[in-house]
């Protein structure tokens, strides 16, 4: 079946240092890939998707491309802020038909230190 | 702004004792989502709802029910609870994308969640 593995935290940087989360997927067809993001207290945010091969999703400058022929979407960030300490999620979506079912990964902890 | 609302955001109830978790949303999306999730954990999806149309998982306890009465609000009615039902509760939604979109492409909203105690 579907599954994601995705890089077991927790991952403690310091302001402005450069940040990835790797995520690789197993998979049959070609699915929507999303990230994301679990604030201390709240729900889940989708930070950024990308739902073909070669696909860049980007948003607040975090950004992860649909690599297919390595079947990865590894998050990337410059310069991390203090402001992103939070849980990441790497979620595979249904390849197709009326199934609705994310299947997230793990969950990856980033702690960014001042 | 448009948004999926969850009440209450603290519940405790005692073991045993019925109990239902509500949410809302202003964003008229045909598909509503119930996931538990365990501390440090991913969330795990327990059913969801395509308009009116019930779709149970295969591993989701019989303890666990769900009624949606209208496209706005979604309930989730913990039948007895036992230790192991503590856990956040969230609520998500999302579009068909039967309207020039592809199911599986649609991102998921989420609500804040309820935290659920047991005692």
């Amino acid at each position: 079946g579907d599954s994601v593995t995705q890089m077991e935290g927790p991952v403690t940087l310091s302001e402005e240092a450069f940040l990835t989360i790797n995520c690789t997927y197993t998979a049959t067809g070609y699915p929507s890939l999303f990230w994301y993001v679990q604030y201390p207290g709240e729900g889940l945010q989708l930070l950024l998707k990308a739902t073909k091969a070669d696909d860049k999703g980007s948003n607040k400058g975090f950004e992860a491309t649909y690599r297919k022929e390595t079947t990865s979407f590894h998050l990337e960030k410059g310069s991390v802020q203090v402001s992103d300490s939070a849980v990441y999620f790497c979620a595979l979506g249904p390849a197709g038909g009326s199934n609705y079912k994310l299947t997230f990964g793990k969950g990856t902890l980033l702690t960014v230190n001042p | 702004d448009a948004m999926v609302i969850q009440n209450p955001r603290y519940q405790v109830t005692q073991f045993g004792k019925p109990v239902t978790l509500s949410c809302s949303q202003t964003l008229n999306h045909n598909v509503m989502y119930w996931y538990q999730q365990k501390s440090s954990q991913a969330p795990k999806l327990l059913f969801h709802y395509y308009d009116k149309d019930f779709n149970n998982e295969a591993d989701t306890p019989d303890n666990f029910q769900s009624r949606r009465p209208n496209t706005s609000f979604c309930f989730l009615d913990i039948r007895s609870p036992g230790l192991g039902d503590a856990a956040m509760y969230l609520c998500a939604t999302s579009r068909d994308g039967l309207t020039g979109g592809v199911p599986g492409d649609q991102p998921q909203h989420f609500g804040d969640g309820t935290r659920l105690s047991i005692l």
